[in-house]
């Protein structure tokens, strides 16, 4: 069945940079999108952007397209984000999710990947 | 960016329906999901494309659209219907916007 499987929890200090994997199984990546979604605590979704898996194209949320980047490893089945110049505020937790290309919604969630940036 | 509103909160007892609305000037061009949310654990999709419905959701859950306000409607409200709720759409500019989300309590 359809699954996405990110990466584990991860500790920054402010300032640094982290990466978050996402693993698709169950379908063929290149055929659907994948989005990237942060949700600090108690708030609501935040659209980070997404990547056109069968391209490698990217859209990003103007509040983070100077610090966040969208890459994929299409042999891995792999989507990949990181957000540089990590502060306190991004303390939050990172979830994929997959679109359709010709849809705008997202069936498919990964677990989510929690974030903790503090010194 | 642009805005999309919802309430809050909505309280409704056991077997009753809830009426979660979410509103916005994009809502009228493009379609809305909702998303249900529990403690802990990751959005799960009820409703795409204003009122179609993913397998596997019970058929309580049902969307409309009337002008520029979308509303998730959920008949016979169960216990297990405790969460909260986003809109989310996206724009012709392909950027997407979640709600602020509705918590739904069950009395």
């Amino acid at each position: 069945q359809v699954q996405l499987v990110q990466s584990g929890a991860e500790v920054r200090k402010p300032g640094a940079s982290v990466k978050v994997s996402c693993k698709a199984l169950g379908y063929t990546f290149a055929s659907y999108a994948i989005h990237w979604v942060r949700q600090a605590p108690g708030q609501r979704p935040e659209w980070l952007g997404w990547i056109n898996t069968a391209t490698g194209s990217t859209k990003f949320s103007e509040k983070f397209q100077d610090r966040v980047t969208f890459s994929r490893d299409t042999s891995a089945s792999t989507a990949y984000m990181e957000l540089s110049s990590l502060r306190s505020e991004d303390t939050a937790v990172f979830y994929c999710a997959r679109c359709d290309y010709s849809r705008g919604h997202f069936d498919y969630w990964g677990q989510g990947s929690r974030v903790t940036v503090s010194s | 960016s642009y805005e999309l509103a919802q309430p809050p909160s909505v309280s409704v007892s056991p077997g009753q329906t809830a009426a979660i609305t979410c509103s916005g000037d994009a809502l009228a061009k493009q379609y809305t999901s909702w998303y249900q949310q529990k403690p802990g654990q990751a959005p799960i999709l009820v409703i795409f494309r204003d009122n179609e419905r993913p397998s596997g959701i019970p058929a309580r859950f049902s969307g409309s659209i009337s002008g520029t306000t979308v509303t998730l409607t959920i008949a016979d409200v169960q216990a297990e219907d405790e969460a909260h709720y986003y809109c989310q759409t996206a724009d012709r500019s392909a950027t997407w916007a979640f709600g602020g989300g509705t918590v739904l309590t069950v009395l």
